[in-house]
């Protein structure tokens, strides 16, 4: 059972703008430990979105941008488009399991 | 292009033992931690470990110390992962990716993220 919650589906019709949250604790996103966000598209590998809450990785659109406020992140896709369509996923670390701690995942869905 | 390239699926019965490699190219590989995440049918990412070629330190996930071992060649550039005696509940997808991070919002291992991941592998466990 993960320590980082995210809502299981969120969905939005072309060019929306859609947020994910990943909810954490004082032990994880409420510290120094960053978050994190991948990107799985069906069949394939993770692949890193967004790293250290707001940082793009080069290559990934600036459709793409992270937040962190308190014990809480998100990630907001703007310009839906029906390639975004993929599992996301926070990742932080947690100081109280000692442990590099995934969210449970959230499905976005192309109207 | 910096890459983690994976073995091939495995299909093994409960009880037996299995290696599972990653071998990384186009990058240091000694310097750069290594992690193993499990993902399971229709499941989320779980962190299994993460050993650092360069002297193999290595740092398991509470819930997989003592389930599998994690190891490192450094000569060939490779990272594993073995089971002794593998369950029907090891079927899963494992995948490896280069865990790190760099600049100003790093504060130690704490601060990791995984920037580079292999295609995974497949393990099937069934009698």
């Amino acid at each position: 059972q993960s320590v980082l919650t995210q809502p299981p589906s969120v969905s939005g019709a072309p060019g929306q703008r859609v947020t994910i949250s990943c909810t954490g604790s004082s032990s994880n996103i409420g510290t120094k430990a960053n978050v994190h966000w991948y990107q799985q598209l069906p069949g394939s590998a993770p692949k890193l979105l967004i790293y250290a809450g707001i940082n793009r990785p080069s290559g990934v659109p600036d459709r793409f941008s992270g937040s962190k406020s308190g014990t809480s992140a998100s990630l907001a896709i703007s310009g839906l488009q029906a390639e975004d369509e993929a599992d996301y996923y926070c990742q932080s670390y947690d100081t109280a399991l000692n442990d590099y701690v995934f969210g449970t995942g959230t499905k976005v869905t192309v109207l | 292009e910096v890459q983690l390239v994976q073995s091939g699926a495995e299909v093994r019965k409960p009880g037996e033992s299995l290696k599972i490699s990653c071998e990384g190219g186009e990058y240091n590989f000694a310097t750069s931690w290594i992690a193993w995440v499990r993902q399971m049918p229709g499941k989320g990412l779980e962190s299994m470990g993460i050993i650092y070629p360069g002297d193999s330190e290595t740092r398991y996930s509470p819930s997989f110390q003592g389930r599998v071992t994690i190891s490192v060649d450094t000569s060939i550039s490779a990272a594993y992962v073995q089971w002794s005696s593998l369950q029907v509940s090891d079927t899963a997808t494992y995948y490896c990716a280069r865990a790190g991070c760099r600049g100003a919002t790093c504060y130690g291992s704490q601060s990791y993220y995984m920037d580079v991941w292999g295609k995974g592998t497949t393990v099937t466990v069934s009698s």
